[in-house]
């Protein structure tokens, strides 16, 4: 069975940087073709996709944050670590992670529950 | 960046009717590598469609997508009170995913 589940604060002061994690079961990173994904959603708006790693190292972002994200990975803890930089209030959100297999190219196939983030002094 | 502009952004629709949700790209999506998520109130977003018309698992019949290129299109044949909720397309054809800004299907 595949899970993943977002951990992180659940309140962050503007100006500071946001870590989030990303844990995962049911599959590995190392596998050619998996990579993970983060989207977020401000309360009552559309989804945004931030950022996505590749079982490779391959990393991709959002161009509108890309100056801000920073996307890593620890395969032998099947986690997955997403920072943003300079947090603002506009950034409150449900922040999601989720299994995206390339090969073959199934999109965002499992999501984790989500973890809410209040940017707020 | 692929731009995915979603039509209408609201259906008022009765249970057993039709709905045809569309979405479309600002240009060509590659491979046709297009989804379509459900999203209810207080939920994460599940994955319903993949590759455009390619149905995700344990995913009822009576969605199915269609479409190629830019112009792409979510049909739910008879809807049931359990469908009433928010659609998102999503494109992941270029290694820069873009999502929708969503339609939402009420009850009339």
């Amino acid at each position: 069975q595949v899970t993943l589940r977002e951990s992180g604060p659940a309140l962050v002061k503007p100006t500071q940087t946001l870590t989030l994690t990303c844990t995962f079961s049911g599959f590995s990173l190392s596998t050619s073709g998996m990579c993970v994904s983060w989207i977020r959603q401000p309360p009552g708006k559309a989804l945004e996709w931030l950022a996505r790693i590749d079982w490779d190292d391959d990393k991709y972002y959002s161009i509108s944050l890309k100056t801000r994200l920073t996307i890593s990975k620890d395969t032998s803890k099947n986690q997955v670590v997403l920072r943003m930089t300079n947090m603002d209030p506009v950034d409150t959100g449900t922040y999601y992670c989720a299994r995206t297999p390339i090969l073959p190219n199934y999109g965002m196939d499992v999501w984790g529950q989500g973890t809410t983030v209040t940017v707020s002094s | 960046e692929i731009v995915l502009t979603q039509s209408p952004g609201t259906l008022s629709l009765s249970p057993g009717e039709r709905a045809t949700l569309s979405c479309r790209a600002s240009q060509s999506v590659t491979s046709n590598y297009l989804a379509w998520y459900q999203q209810k109130p207080g939920q994460a977003p599940r994955l319903l469609i993949y590759g455009a018309s390619s149905r995700a698992t344990g995913i009822p019949d009576r969605f199915s997508g269609s479409g190629s290129g830019t112009d792409f299109t979510l049909t739910i044949s008879r809807l049931e009170p359990e469908d009433f909720a928010v659609y998102y397309c999503q494109q992941y054809g270029s290694s820069i995913f873009t999502f929708g800004p969503g339609t939402k299907v009420d009850i009339k």
